[in-house]
């Protein structure tokens, strides 16, 4: 069974940095691409990021290019989403979420929320 | 980039009514497009992927079609358990999501 653990959310300050995890089992983790994607309250999602299989190619938003890395440790079976310098828009359910072959997202985590407040 | 704009944003119908759901992109993305599903509280579920494949383990009752633009998410027969927000996903291009449907019962 796919299971997608996300960790590491919280209150944090504007400014400052939260870096969180998403565990995976049941599949070979290091055959699949990955991403992460966010609901503010009461709206809808929006892609975060993605991550190839290997870790060779990255993609991000533009609202969170040069804030925010994806990284990945396969050997580990683990998917990381580095923030840095959050602001209050960056408060939301964070998702982490598996690609299938033709980069849908076909199993999702159970969320971790962000509030980034002061 | 391509925008993703779903109707309606509020849909209410009936136990056992066919329901359909629309959602338009503003230049073709050549069927790359998926169906989620959100429970109040709960992760989206993948429901149909290359805009009219079903994924396992969904019930027959979604289907998914259209091309180019414009494609639609139909439930056959409405259930309860069919309350949710309805996602459409562009992955051509980059991924976005549409604005949302949220199916209550009438």
């Amino acid at each position: 069974e796919v299971q997608l653990v996300e960790s590491g959310g919280g209150l944090v300050q504007p400014g400052r940095s939260l870096k969180l995890s998403c565990a995976a089992s049941g599949f070979t983790f290091s055959n699949y691409g990955m991403a992460w994607v966010r609901q503010a309250p009461t709206k809808g999602l929006e892609w975060v990021a993605t991550i190839s299989y290997d870790g060779s190619s990255t993609y991000y938003r533009d609202s969170v290019k040069g804030r925010f890395t994806i990284s990945r440790d396969n050997a580990k079976s683990t998917l990381y989403l580095q923030m840095d310098s959050l602001r209050s828009e960056d408060t939301a359910t964070y998702y982490c979420a598996r690609q299938g072959l033709d980069h849908y997202f076909d199993y999702w985590g159970q969320g971790v929320m962000v509030t980034v407040s002061s | 980039d391509i925008q993703m704009t779903q109707s309606p944003s509020l849909l209410s119908a009936s136990v056992g009514d066919r329901v359909t759901l629309s959602c338009k992109a503003s230049q073709s993305i050549y069927n790359s497009l998926a169906w989620y599903q959100q429970k109040l509280g709960e992760a989206p579920k993948l429901l149909i992927y290359d805009a009219n494949s079903l994924q396992t383990g969904i019930p027959s009752r979604f289907s998914g079609s259209g091309s180019g633009t414009d494609y639609t998410l139909t439930i056959s027969s409405l259930q309860p358990e069919d309350v949710a927000t309805y996602f459409c996903q562009k992955y051509y291009s980059g991924w976005t999501f549409g604005g949302g449907t949220k199916l209550e019962l009438k």
